[in-house]
């Protein structure tokens, strides 16, 4: 059974980069089918996608914050990771990561769904 | 950017009673790209369908999901204690650029 789990600091102080990894177990990371996502959501709101990636490093951000997101994959460790620069109060969230499924469509690839779901993690931005 | 929005905000219902969901986009969500989840609390979100309409593995009967276009549904036939959470949608016709609706609270009655 697939599980992912994040780790990182809880707390970080506004300006710095927020740092965070999520362990793929019970599965590949290198598998065909799949890009691997983060998605946060700030306490008591809806989710939001801050971006995605392949195993071969290929990588999608949301546009609104493409400025600031960097992730990377490391397949030795069945790992993916995720940096947030510049973090001010409003990048407090529970960061979850999540697998996503590629569809191929008429020989077009979308990627689409995400599961499963890491537990999700809680940082916060304060001084 | 595709903006789904959900309505009602929250659902007040009693256990045994039928629940219905909706999802609307702000443009067509090609090929059905459309997903729900069920979130409770302290818990990640969990899969319940995908494509609009095709459940994910381990997912009940009674959640049923239908719609095309910009109107979606989510049906949960017979509502059981676990099911009063909150359910999102997601589309992912805009694909790579995903979008989630701000959430339906089912609560109990």
């Amino acid at each position: 059974q697939l599980q992912l789990q994040e780790s990182g600091p809880g707390l970080v102080k506004p300006s710095e980069t927020l740092s965070l990894t999520c362990t793929v177990s019970g599965g590949s990371i290198s598998s065909s089918s799949y890009y691997w996502g983060w998605i946060r959501q700030p306490p008591g709101k809806g989710l939001e996608w801050i971006g995605s990636i392949y195993y071969s490093g290929s990588t999608y951000y949301n546009p609104s914050l493409k400025s600031r997101v960097t992730i990377s994959v490391d397949t030795s460790k069945n790992q993916f990771s995720l940096k947030l620069s510049s973090v001010t109060a409003a990048d407090t969230a529970v960061y979850y990561c999540a697998r996503q499924t590629m569809i191929t469509f008429g020989g077009v690839i979308v990627l689409g769904w995400f599961d499963p779901w890491g537990q999700g993690t809680l940082v916060t931005v304060s001084s | 950017e595709i903006v789904l929005t959900q309505s009602p905000g929250t659902l007040s219902l009693s256990p045994g009673e039928r629940a219905t969901l909706s999802c609307r986009a702000s443009q067509s969500v090609s090929s059905s790209y459309l997903a729900w989840y069920q979130q409770k609390p302290g818990q990640a979100p969990r899969l319940l369908i995908y494509g609009a309409s095709s459940r994910a593995t381990g997912i009940p009967d009674r959640f049923s999901g239908s719609g095309s276009g910009t109107d979606f549904t989510l049906t949960i036939s017979r509502l059981e204690p676990e099911d009063f959470a909150v359910y999102y949608c997601q589309q992912y016709g805009s694909s790579p650029v995903f979008t989630f609706g701000p959430g339906t609270k089912v609560d109990i009655k």
